[in-house]
This record gives C-alpha cells, structure tokens and sequence, in this order.
C-alpha cells in the first residue's frame, strides 16, 4: 500500500537552532514530490518540487533534498516566523492510475 | 499568489441537509480538486476534475458530488449532509497533474 509519513509530527526550536524534517515514502512509480508550508486557518503553500533523487532545492532558510526513499526540509538558522506546519505530498502512477498522497505534516514551532 | 476563492468561509448546517460548496479560479487551470482535511488524517482527496465536464472520484468520494460546468468553477455537494463530514475542506488548482496544486483558504463546515 501507497504511504507518506512525516517525522516528527512536532518539533519545537530555539530560533537560530538548525534541524530537519523527514519525509518517507513507499509507492510505485514515483513522478514527484512536493513540499508545503501551511499557516493557521490558511490553505496549503506551495513551496518545492523535487522530481528525481539526488535533486535539492533552496529558498531562503530552507532546503528540500530528496532520495530514493526519502525527503529532507532542512531549515538553517530559523525565525520565528517559520513557525508553520509543513507538508509533503508524494504524486506516482501514471495517466488515469495517477495519484498523489499527502503526509499528516510536521508541526514546526520557532521560539524567540 | 493563485487566484482561488472559496465559499462560503464558514459554514455550520444540520444533518440530513444538502450543502453546496464552491471554488472558483481565474488562473484557466485544467485540474481543479477537492480535498478534506482532518486531523490524523492529512489532507484527502475527495473529487478532481481533468477539464469541464471531466471529473472522477479519489480516496474518499463516498457521499459527496461534484460538477463543472465552467473552466472557473468547481462546485462540491454533500447531498444529504451526515456528523462524519464535519471537516475543512480545500479545492486546488493545477494547471497539469505532475506540476504543483495550489489551494484556496478553506471552508470550515461544521455538521450538527
């Protein structure tokens, strides 16, 4: 069976403290992966799409990696204000068999 | 940011009751979703659409319905409204199914 999990479900840092967040995934077929930031009352935000293994992405404190089995969020030096829960959404198959399974997220809280 | 509105916002309702929601888009996407979000569940995807008129079922489409009638428009609806289907619910927009969805802010519907 086609499963996302995300580790930790909560991680709570000093701000400046760095850490990472895990992704890991078990389908057939793996077409891309991608990651969201999703804020109180507001809808998923997009972030990244990683679509092969070895490939990585940057924006500002955060950088996606991905491996064959897994995503990493790592997030350098954070603020306050990249308190947020973030998901990871896995997309396989093909044509009318494509899917796309999100993870219950990890809750990520930036004390000042 | 991704022109997707939501509507209503809120809304609370009795069982047995037919409730509509809606999710518009001015960016022509092709691909148009509904999902539920819960907690311990992750996001679900309840029913998409591939192009107007064009729709199919995802992981959890047991009672509800869903139609397009316009590019713009996506309407989803809880026929006979039951508890088990007070939830959050997100529509998404792609404009292929293996690039990144984006989301609107949600309807919080709450099932009496």
């Amino acid at each position: 069976e086609d499963q996302v999990t995300q580790s930790p479900e909560a991680l709570r840092l000093q701000e400046g403290e760095s850490s990472s967040l895990n992704c890991s995934y078990t389908v057939s077929g793996l077409r891309g992966l991608f990651w969201y930031r999703q804020d109180p009352g507001k809808g998923p935000e997009f972030l990244f799409t990683l679509y092969s293994a070895g490939e990585e992405k940057e924006k500002e404190r955060l950088k996606a990696t991905l491996t064959k089995k897994e995503s990493f969020l790592h997030i350098t030096a954070p603020k306050p204000e990249d308190s947020a829960t973030y998901l990871c959404a896995v997309l396989s198959g093909y044509s009318s068999a494509s899917k796309i399974i999100f993870g219950s997220g990890t809750r990520l809280s930036i004390r000042p | 940011d991704a022109g997707i509105t939501q509507s209503p916002r809120h809304k609370v309702t009795e069982t047995g009751t037919p409730v509509t929601l809606r999710c518009h888009q001015t960016e022509n996407h092709r691909y148009m979703y509904w999902y539920r979000q819960d907690p311990g569940h992750g996001l679900r995807l309840i029913h998409y659409s591939y192009g107007v008129k064009d729709t199919d079922k995802g992981e959890v489409s047991d009672g509800y319905s869903v139609s397009r009638s316009k590019t713009e428009d996506f309407l989803l609806t809880l026929e006979s409204a039951t508890s088990s289907q007070t939830s959050v619910y997100f529509c998404a927009i792609s404009p292929g199914s293996n690039q990144p969805q984006h989301f609107g802010d949600g309807t919080r519907l709450s099932i009496l």
